[in-house]
């Protein structure tokens, strides 16, 4: 069946730093792939996608590369600002695009 | 432009109560879906409607029924609330176009006592 897991967190990094989320995914086909984020008291927002093999989604400094060898789409930023702060859920979507599966969040806590 | 629209934004009942949630969208989507979030859980999906006309069940439809009222509205009942439904709700609408992302409302936060 389709799943997918994400690092737990939570996370608390100093503003600056460098982030890795990690999300591993098992699907049959060939899934696509989301990085969504929620802001406290809010709906998720899409972050990111990519839709095959090797492609890579960015948006707003993250950047998420789908890789099949590895089944992996670890969401990374080179530099973390405080409003970062966040819950980030990784997604996938099967390959009819009706079902999506979602890991279970890693809130994330920048401080200055 | 309002997207995706959920109300209430918050709603207590008492164990047994009935209400409906409301969703309404204006980007003129096809599939529309009903996700509930608990803590350490992630989203589970209770509903979806892939086109106006049809629903389907989701992982978690024990206690909730569904209403695809039209092509922008998709409602959620709770008939007999109970104390496991504290959660909270959200809607979302996709385009039916494969690899379309799914656009979120800003949730219910359903509480029963």
């Amino acid at each position: 069946g389709n799943s997918v897991t994400q690092m737990e967190g939570p996370v608390t990094l100093s503003e600056e730093a460098f982030l890795t989320i990690n999300c591993t995914y098992t699907a049959t086909g060939y899934p696509s792939l989301f990085w969504y984020v929620q802001y406290p008291g809010e709906g998720l927002q899409l972050l990111l996608k990519a839709t095959k093999a090797d492609d890579k989604g960015s948006n707003k400094g993250f950047e998420a590369t789908y890789r099949k060898e590895t089944t992996s789409f670890h969401l990374e930023k080179g530099s973390v600002q405080v409003s970062d702060s966040a819950v980030y859920f990784c997604a996938l979507s099967d390959y009819t695009g009706n079902q999506f599966y979602f890991g279970t969040g890693t809130s994330l806590t920048v401080i200055p | 432009n309002a997207g995706v629209t959920q109300t209430p934004k918050f709603q207590v009942l008492k164990t047994g109560q009935s209400m409906t949630l409301q969703c309404a969208q204006d980007m003129n989507h096809n599939s529309m879906y009903w996700y509930r979030q608990d803590p350490g859980m992630g989203l589970r999906l209770i509903y979806y409607s892939a086109s106006e006309g049809t629903t389907d069940k989701g992982e978690v439809p024990n206690g909730y029924n569904v209403s695809r009222l039209n092509k922008r509205e998709f409602s959620l009942r709770l008939e007999s609330a109970a104390p496991s439904q504290t959660s909270v709700c959200f809607c979302a609408s996709r385009r039916e176009q494969t690899n379309s992302p799914l656009h979120f409302g800003n949730g219910t936060r359903l509480t029963v006592t």
